[in-house]
Order: structure tokens, then C-alpha cells, then sequence
């Protein structure tokens, strides 16, 4: 199984400053990552998949990159909204095997 | 566009089966193009896919769940189902039902339903 490990576990940030997520996968999964938002009583709402692609209706702000292990998603100015919960998800390999992070919350400073 | 909306007991006793329904509207499951997921998120562990289904009804399921687990589909009810047998408290979690492209990410999710285990 591939385990993604997400880090920090808890990232504080100021409105308007830059937040910096990591995802790092156990072994390579080439750029079939994809990352969620999740609000408090919401599902996880899918934010960049290929791990650089922005998912339709997503604010330029959010950008996504990386591949192999080490993944970086990027909110280059933080809005009040984006405070929320931030996942990981592989979804490589055959046969499918999808496994998610344990999770960012990303909190205001 | 696409609304899923899971349904079934919220309630389940330990050693039973656990079963849940997805309803699919604004959109048909025997179109094609599309694959369906349940999803779980337990309150501590985060979260953990438990299997895909294709219209036609090939499934892929978490090797963890495997022995437990069954996804089917009703393509005229426009509706997939999830069985998970033996349960334990363990199984307590929301559980989503999710579309995605391929065997991959996924990209509409239902709004969950809460199951607890417990007698």
C-alpha cells in the first residue's frame, strides 16, 4: 500500500500570507496525486488532480506541484474561506489502490 | 450537473451488515465515462476508500475491506449500493458515495451519512 504523509499536521497562517501544504508519498506515484478541501459538515471538495491541474471552478490562487514522492500544494493569498482541512489522494498503480494523507488544517494566525 | 445523495440506516448493530444506497440525479450511471466510489471517513483515522464500481459492474476494492465489502449497481434506478458485512465499531464513519473519471480522482461527492455501530 502507498502511504501519504501530509505535513504539518496543523499550518497557522495570516490572511493574505502564502500557505504551503506537503504531500510525500512512500514510493512513486508519478503525478497521480489529487488534493481536497474539506470545510467543516462538507464533503471534501476536489481542488488539483494531476497533481498540478486545477479542478474546474478552483481560484487561480490554488496550484499544485511536484511529482514522484514530494508534492507541494501552494495558496499564494490566503482568503477567509480557505481556511479548512487539506488532503492528499494517489491513485496510482494497477490494480487501483487509492489511499489519502492524514490531513492539513490550515487555521488563521 | 451531477448530485449523489447516499441514504440508509444511520444505525447498525455490531455483527450485522451495513448497507447504503447512492441515488445519482443530473446525469444517467449506464451513460458511461464514469465510475463510482464509496468513501468513508472515520473520526480519527481520516479518510479511506473502500471500492469503484463501473456501470457494467466491475468492482476494485480496498484489500483491507475486501473480504466484507460489496459494491453493486441498479443502472435503472440510476442508484449503486454498498455492503459491509460483519461490522464492528470500527466501522463507525461517514460515508460518502463519489464519482470519478476513471480509476482515479474524484471529482462529485455525495453530502455523507453518518453509521454508527452499536447495540
Amino acid at each position: 500500500e502507498v502511504v501519504m504523509t501530509q505535513s504539518p499536521a496543523t499550518l497557522s497562517v495570516s490572511p493574505g500570507e502564502r500557505a504551503t501544504l506537503s504531500c510525500r508519498a512512500s514510493q512513486s506515484i508519478s503525478s497521480d496525486l489529487a488534493w481536497y478541501q474539506q470545510k467543516p459538515g462538507q464533503a471534501p471538495r476536489l481542488l488539483i488532480f494531476g497533481a498540478s491541474t486545477r479542478a474546474t471552478g478552483i481560484p487561480g490562487r490554488f496550484s499544485g506541484s511536484g511529482s514522484g514522492t514530494a508534492f507541494t500544494l501552494t495558496i499564494s493569498s490566503l482568503q477567509s474561506e480557505d481556511f479548512a482541512l487539506y488532503y492528499c489522494q494517489q491513485y496510482n498503480g494497477w490494480p487501483p489502490r487509492v489511499t489519502f494523507g492524514g490531513g492539513t488544517k490550515l487555521e488563521i494566525k | 450537473q451531477v448530485q449523489l445523495q447516499e441514504s440508509g440506516p444511520g444505525l447498525v448493530k455490531p455483527s450485522q451488515t451495513l448497507s447504503l444506497t447512492c441515488t445519482v440525479s443530473g446525469g444517467s450511471i449506464s451513460s458511461g465515462g464514469y465510475y463510482w466510489s464509496w468513501i468513508r471517513q472515520h473520526p480519527v483515522k481520516g479518510l479511506e476508500w473502500i471500492g469503484y464500481i463501473y456501470y457494467r459492474g466491475s468492482t476494485y476494492y480496498n484489500p483491507s475491506l475486501m473480504s466484507r465489502v460489496s459494491i453493486s449497481v441498479n443502472p435503472f434506478k440510476n442508484q449503486f449500493s454498498l455492503e459491509l458485512s460483519s461490522v464492528t465499531a470500527a466501522d463507525t464513519a461517514v460515508y460518502y458515495c463519489a464519482r470519478s473519471q476513471s480509476y482515479d480522482y474524484f471529482d462529485s461527492w455525495g453530502q455523507g451519512t453518518l453509521v454508527t455501530v452499536s447495540s
